[in-house]
């Protein structure tokens, strides 16, 4: 069974850079898939930050993507997440998710299957 | 900037029907921006529902359904039941690496 779980600082300070480390069980990230990063300010919906593929290509949303570094560990089959400058508006719980892909005829097609549980990184001095 | 359109709110009493659609700001939904399907209830991970338009996720009940109606994609519940009352989001991929959240539809079942 394939578990994903996110650890994060919790808190961070306005203008730093915020840190989140998401380790994989159950299936080795190096092997295949996009694997992606979703947040959800408090009461609000959920965004797409990024994704990055095993081989190390990486996509991230337009508005985020000056601030966003997405990366894999694969000796500890890992992916991380770094933001840098965050201001209020960044508060959120941040959840990793695996992206699963399939064929269609018009071309391949992916989904968010795994998620972990998710951890909330408040932005406040 | 394109935008995922959803309904922010809709309700259905229990054993009727409710369908929850999918839009763009600008263009038509086609099966070729891959639309999928998550429900999540307060406090927890969002669970996959719909992927590829129209295939359900295993284990999800066969009352969920997804389909393409006109130019929207769509979440159809059949005989919905007091546990379907979640917030429900769709997913779209915009091509070059994007994918979009909608903003979610929040079901109530009274």
């Amino acid at each position: 069974q394939v578990q994903l779980q996110e650890s994060g600082p919790g808190l961070v300070k306005p203008s730093e850079t915020l840190s989140i480390n998401c380790v994989v069980s159950g299936y080795s990230i190096s092997r295949g898939y996009y694997w992606g990063w979703i947040r959800q300010p408090p009461g609000k919906g959920l965004e797409w930050i990024g994704s990055i593929y095993h081989s190390g290509t990486n996509y991230c949303n337009p508005s985020l993507k000056s601030r966003v570094t997405i990366s894999l560990d694969t000796s500890k089959n890992q992916l991380s997440l770094k933001m840098s400058s965050v201001t209020a508006a960044d508060t959120a719980v941040y959840y990793c998710a695996r992206q699963e892909d399939y064929y269609e005829s018009s071309g391949y097609g992916y989904y968010f299957d795994y998620w972990g549980q998710g951890s909330l990184v408040t932005v406040s001095s | 900037q394109t935008v995922v359109t959803q309904e922010p709110s809709f309700s259905v009493s229990p054993g009727g029907t409710v369908t929850l659609t999918c839009g763009l700001s600008s263009g038509s939904v086609s099966t070729s921006f891959y639309p999928s399907w998550y429900q999540q209830t307060p406090g927890q991970a969002p669970r996959t529902l719909i992927y590829s338009t129209n295939t359900r996720s295993s284990g999800v009940p066969d009352r969920f359904s997804g389909s393409i109606l006109g130019n929207k994609a769509a979440l159809t519940i059949t005989g919905a039941q007091a546990d379907d009352e979640s917030d429900y989001y769709c997913v779209l991929y915009l091509g070059s690496g994007i994918w979009v959240f909608g903003g979610g539809t929040k079901l109530t079942v009274l």
